[in-house]
Order: C-alpha cells, then sequence, then structure tokens
C-alpha cells in the first residue's frame, strides 16, 4: 500500500535547467495538489487538480507548470529552474473536500 | 483574510509537560481545521481535526480546544513524549471557493526533551 510516491527524493539542478517532479498515488483519489515548503513559510500551493482533466493555480504557480496524466498520476515541470525554486516539493492526494490530504514524502530541489 | 496565522515557530518542552499551539484566522467561511504532524523526511500527515459545531474533540493525548467568537484554536499535547518531537501545522478549509483547498500555517516546531 504506497499511497502517494514521489520522484525523485533529491535533485540538484543548474539554473536554467528544466525537470520534471512526478508524483502517482494508488488510493483512487479524485484531487491532487502539489506544495512547496520553505523554511518559516509553511506549506504553500503551487497547482491542484480537482479532478482528472482539471487543473488551476494556488498560492504560487510562476514558473511552474502541470500535467494531471491521468487520475493517478499528477506531474509538476519546472522549466528553466531557478534558485528561488529551491525548496521542498510535496504531493498530496484527496477524495474530496471532506477528506483528509495525504502527502508523499517530497523532493528536495537545489537549484544552483 | 485567507491567513492562518500559528504561533510559536518553535517550542521545547520537557518530557511530561503540556505542549500547546495556538492558531488564529480571519475568515468565517472556514469550517473545517485539521491539525498536520511531520516528521523530519516525512511529508505531513492528519493528527487531528475538528468542525466549529464542537468546542473541544480529544484523540489519545492529543486535544484541539475550538473557540469559535475569538476565531482561534489550539492544539494541546498533553504528557508530551520525545516521540512528539515534530513540526506541527495548523490549517483550515473554506466551503466557498477556493475548491476547499486548505490554508496552512507556517507551522511549529517541537522538541520535547527526556
Amino acid at each position: 500500500n504506497a499511497g502517494v510516491t514521489q520522484t525523485p527524493k533529491f535533485q540538484v539542478l543548474k539554473t536554467g535547467q528544466s525537470m520534471t517532479l512526478q508524483c502517482a498515488q494508488d488510493m483512487n483519489h479524485n484531487s491532487m495538489y502539489w506544495y512547496r515548503q520553505d523554511p518559516g513559510m509553511g506549506l504553500r500551493l503551487i497547482y491542484y487538480s480537482a479532478s482528472e482533466g482539471t487543473t488551476d493555480k494556488g498560492e504560487v504557480p510562476n514558473g511552474y507548470n502541470v500535467s494531471r496524466l491521468n487520475k493517478r498520476e499528477f506531474s509538476l515541470r519546472l522549466e528553466s529552474a531557478a534558485p528561488s525554486q529551491t525548496s521542498v516539493y510535496f504531493c498530496a492526494s484527496t477524495w474530496g473536500v471532506n477528506s483528509p490530504l495525504h502527502f508523499g514524502n517530497g523532493t528536495r530541489l537545489t537549484v544552483t | 483574510q485567507q491567513q492562518v496565522k500559528q504561533s510559536p515557530q518553535s517550542l521545547i518542552v520537557q518530557k511530561g509537560g503540556i505542549s500547546i499551539i495556538n492558531c488564529a484566522y480571519e475568515n468565517t467561511a472556514f469550517d473545517y481545521f485539521p491539525w498536520y504532524q511531520q516528521f523530519p523526511g516525512k511529508g505531513p500527515a492528519l493528527l487531528i481535526a475538528i468542525r466549529p459545531d464542537v468546542s473541544e474533540k480529544k484523540e489519545g493525548r492529543f486535544t484541539i480546544s475550538f473557540n469559535k467568537s475569538a476565531k482561534q484554536f489550539s492544539l494541546h499535547i498533553m504528557d508530551s513524549q520525545p516521540g512528539d518531537s515534530a513540526t506541527y501545522f495548523c490549517a483550515a478549509r473554506s466551503a466557498v471557493g477556493s475548491q476547499g483547498n486548505l490554508i496552512f500555517g507556517k507551522g511549529t516546531k517541537l522538541s520535547v526533551k527526556p
């Protein structure tokens, strides 16, 4: 019972490089989310997908794109990484608004 | 108005003591208030949650107290243990707008000393 799986666990990028963070859930959840966590800033929502086929911006979407590939998978893409995107990224999923969020264990990204 | 303000940023408690973390909000449309617990290297996990129609919810050593008129809620950890050392996040959700997304506080790092 894997829950929410994120890959990779760690990544170092140079400024301007691109990469895609992968997320998959095996709980048949409808909604999926991408958060970033920075020291003293809590968890900030980047993008979310309320259901398969829909995506919407969260609080801090600039510099990111997302794809809800199917019901299980929700990827986050950095087209041109910047040092300000150094952070820990968490994917989460849930049945819906009255259900708890289930988080993955995060991807630690460093942009030099 | 969408913010959830959490305090303190960090907390050190002796083993067996009571840990108290406070959160405040402004948006009266919030109708669900969960607390998440995060251990180093892991994602946050739901610890306990409350809705505004009750003033208190207890699960084991963890209690949420909710004051609707003051727009405040708090987490109490009784008989705190070293294994409770983690970062705790309060959150709130509105049934109106924003697809019901959670708004998180900035977190409290709790250290329980043996």
